[in-house]
């Protein structure tokens, strides 16, 4: 079946600029993840949803990151004002539910912050 | 807070040499455990997960690792190498059955 997809793959930006993430999860998945992985910070978890809601956004940087989600399915990361320490690969993955289900990660975005 | 170590950002082997990549773990609560593989360019890729039971888990593509709680590891191996085995390999451990926590991985070469 279809695995996590995520859009768009290359995204290059100016700093300043507003950049939206899309995440689509494997159908009939209810967690969804959102981790960032960088040179120097390596694979941080940014955010967690459980449905349309997020119990964990402990990860997120500062606030002009934020996510949503909308039907229980695809899910937005929203990076306002970009930073050039932004620049990263954005990673989605989703599981069947909450717990020690694997996770299956999606491609990433490759976000870079000019 | 769980956390995991990778010992060696880098290892060498040659194909058909064993595999050995290190991670040990730190955590206040029986831990789930997990090596993914990442390929270049790729999303992260699932070798295998411990979470109860045998110690000693089998995973895709010839790899297996050990749950060793007095050791706090769970090192991944290999018994011969392939070429295809070159890439980037990251330990997590499952935080509150939710977020994965990653060490900084290690980045296998294979040489002929």
């Amino acid at each position: 079946g279809a695995g996590v997809s995520q859009s768009p793959s290359n995204k290059v930006t100016e700093k300043g600029k507003d950049v939206e993430l899309r995440c689509d999860p494997i159908s009939g998945h209810t967690a969804l993840y959102w981790y960032r992985q960088s040179l120097g910070q390596g694979l941080e978890f940014l955010i967690y949803f459980q449905g349309n809601s997020a119990p964990d956004k402990s990860g997120l940087p500062s606030d002009r990151f934020s996510a949503e989600r909308t039907g229980g399915s695809v899910s937005t990361l929203t990076i306002q004002r970009t930073q050039q320490e932004d620049s990263a690969v954005y990673l989605c993955a989703s599981s069947r539910a909450r717990g020690f289900y694997e996770q299956y990660f999606g491609p990433g975005t490759r976000l870079t912050v000019t | 807070a769980q956390s995991v170590t990778q010992l060696g950002s880098h290892v060498s082997v040659s194909e058909g040499a064993l595999v050995l990549l290190r991670c040990n773990y730190s955590s206040s609560v029986p831990p789930y455990l997990f090596w993914y593989v990442q390929y270049p360019n790729q999303g992260l890729q699932l070798l295998l997960k411990y979470t109860t039971g045998a110690t000693l888990v089998k995973g895709i593509n010839g790899f297996e690792a050990e749950f060793k709680k007095s050791e706090t590891s769970f090192h991944l191996t290999k018994p011969s190498a392939h070429m295809s085995d070159a890439a980037e390999y990251f330990c997590a451990v499952s935080e509150g059955f939710q977020k994965l926590v990653f060490g900084t991985g290690t980045r296998l070469l294979v040489s002929p």
